[in-house]
This record gives structure tokens, sequence and C-alpha cells, in this order.
């Protein structure tokens, strides 16, 4: 079984500000998946990362950033320059295709 | 990315009514598709996975004969919420898992209301 830890519930930053959402995983497997999903106040899901564990390299896509440490079992989410449509429940979730252990989010708000 | 529709956005019913939910991946073959429930800030709880051709796969403490599923194709799902009461009114999610990329991709969900 996987668990997973997002210790920051809410986030309040002003635009512009960069904003690191914290993830902490738990999991017995040696190879896995770890995702991040982001959840504006419409609803959907939208995805926005899927790393391998055996893929260690960070990466970074425009404005947002992963950072994956096998060691402390931690993949964090960075955004720079946030911005209001940044705004969103952001989750954190170890699985696979077929099977996604969502923790219980963050709620990022981006204030003007 | 992928798209996943879902159908209705919103729905209001009366309790002792059944509503039914459409999930249909547009531009991808789903063998599996999954339904989440979601209440008011909280968390994705999944409640079934959807198979085609086969039997729906309910968590524990899901009522299957209150929250019908079927996969009759490999690009829809169907949920029926039977005899919907109030605490049945939730926010309802449906993801389709695409096998090329292994990840899910969900549907915009349902607002479910019964009075």
């Amino acid at each position: 079984a996987q668990k997973v830890t997002q210790a920051q519930t809410e986030i309040s930053v002003v635009e512009k500000e960069d904003v690191t959402l914290d993830c902490v995983y738990e999991t017995r497997d040696t190879t896995y998946y770890l995702f991040w999903y982001k959840q504006p106040p419409s609803g959907e899901l939208v995805f926005l990362i899927r790393r391998n564990s055996f893929d260690e390299q960070n990466e970074i896509s425009g404005r947002y950033s992963w950072n994956f440490q096998k060691s402390t079992s931690s993949f964090n989410f960075t955004i720079t320059a946030s911005q209001v449509v940044d705004s969103a429940v952001y989750f954190c979730a170890p699985g696979s295709g077929y099977e996604l252990n969502f923790g219980k989010g963050t709620s990022l708000l981006v204030t003007p | 990315g992928a798209v996943v529709s879902q159908h209705p956005s919103r729905v209001i019913c009366k309790s002792g009514t059944s509503v039914k939910i459409e999930c249909r991946s547009l531009d991808f073959q789903a063998t599996t598709m999954f339904w989440y429930r979601q209440f008011p800030k909280q968390s994705l709880m999944l409640m079934a996975t959807s198979n085609e051709g086969s039997k729906a796969t309910y968590e524990q403490g899901v009522e299957k004969d209150k929250f019908l599923i079927n996969h009759a194709s490999l690009t829809l799902s169907t949920l029926t919420v039977t005899s919907a009461h109030p605490e049945d009114s939730s926010f309802y999610i449906c993801s389709a898992s695409r096998p090329s990329t292994d990840t899910q991709y969900f549907g915009p969900g349902t607002r479910l209301t019964v009075l």
C-alpha cells in the first residue's frame, strides 16, 4: 500500500511569489509512479506530471518544477512567479494508471 | 493531454429517483475507468473500478446495488445512482486510464444534488 502526506493544508501567496508544495510518500514498492494533479475551482482534475521512481532528475515545465528526492521519499512541486490562475487544490499521488493514492491536497490561493 | 468528458455536469433530482452519469474517453480506448466521489474540501475517494466487458470492482463500503456501474464499450462507462437520497449529494468524478502512458485522465465531474 502507498500513502502520501501533504502537510500544507492551505497556502496563501501574493502574485509573483514563488511557492513550494510539499509531498512526502510511503511505499514498499520498488518501482512506482508519482503524480501531481491540479483541481481548479471548476472541479476538473488536470494532470500535471508523472514521474517514474527510477528517474530522479528534476523536471521543469515553464513556471512549474518538481524536485524528486528518493532518499527522503519526497516529490515537491514549485511554482515560480505565481499567478492568480494558479489558485487551486493540488494533489500529490503515488501509484499508477490503475491505482492512485491521493493525499488530502494543498489549497493554494494566489492573490493579486 | 487526453480528454475525458462527463455528462451531465450538474443535476438536481428528487429523493427516490435514479440518476445516470456518463463518462466518455474521447481520444483513446479505455479498458479501465474509475469512479470517485468527493465531498467539499476533501480528497477524492475511489468508489469503484470499471472494466470493459466485466463487472465493476467496488471499494469497501460502497453499495454496489445503489451505485450501478456499466462499462459497455471501450469509451463509455456509466454510473447510476439508484433511489437517490440527500446523503448521496456529492461531486462525482470519473477517470480513464490511458494504457500507453499509464496515467489516469479525469472528467470534469458531475455535481449531484438530491432534494
